[in-house]
């Protein structure tokens, strides 16, 4: 079956751009988590969304970060005024949600590679 | 607060030689541990996983992880290297409340194999 997709695989633009990547999970998964993955800050936690609202954004690195998903599906990351610091690869994991207290798998998917110059 | 050290950034074996990744976890409650794979230029893997019901987790490609509370371990070892298992391997914990799990990932360990 089809995996997490996420566009564009690569995407370079320049400093102080808006930058929009989206992720499209696995049909069915309610749960859908966004990770950055960059030299010297290996794999880091940005936002997770429970269908359509995002209880815990504590990993947004600044407001000019932000996330949406609609329909309980697709989500979009959004960079404001993109700085170089923020070259890193994004990732988007889905999953089924908890139940009975054991987390089910997250499948990752390929990542969009963001090189801001 | 929760997290996981993984202690070796590099790991070199030879071919048909035993693998060993080291992993230390802190949780403020029994913890679900994760082991995860990334080959160059391929997304994120699960090998394996951890969540109480057995403390020996066996998973894909002949690799296994052992939960040790006592030594807050979950190392992950195969008998034999092959090739083909030179990566990047992440031990990560699940944190976070409610009915979806955020993830904390190890800073990584690179696998090298040699022939």
């Amino acid at each position: 079956g089809a995996g997490v997709s996420q566009s564009p695989s690569n995407k370079v633009t320049e400093k102080g751009k808006d930058v929009e990547l989206r992720c499209d999970p696995i049909s069915g998964h309610t749960a859908l988590y966004w990770y950055r993955q960059s030299l010297g800050q290996g794999l880091e936690f940005l936002i997770y969304f429970q269908g359509n609202s995002a209880p815990d954004k504590s990993g947004l690195p600044s407001d000019r970060f932000s996330a949406e998903r609609t329909g309980g599906s697709v989500s979009t990351l959004t960079i404001q005024r993109t700085q170089q610091e923020d070259s890193a690869v994004y990732l988007c994991a889905s999953s089924l949600v908890l139940a009975g207290g054991i987390p089910y798998e997250q499948y990752f998917g390929p990542g969009t590679r963001l090189t801001v110059t | 607060a929760q997290s996981v050290t993984q202690l070796d950034s590099h790991v070199s074996v030879s071919e048909g030689t035993p693998v060993l990744l080291r992993c230390n976890y802190s949780s403020s409650y029994s913890p679900s541990l994760f082991w995860y794979v990334q080959h160059p230029n391929k997304g994120l893997q699960l090998l394996l996983k951890y969540t109480s019901a057995a403390t020996l987790v066996k998973g894909i490609n002949g690799f296994e992880a052992e939960f040790k509370k006592s030594e807050t371990s979950f190392h992950l070892t195969k008998p034999s290297a092959h090739m083909s298992d030179a990566a990047e391997y992440f031990c990560v914990v699940t944190r976070g409340s409610g009915s979806a799990r955020q993830l904390t990932f190890g800073s990584g360990t690179q696998l090298t194999v040699l022939p």
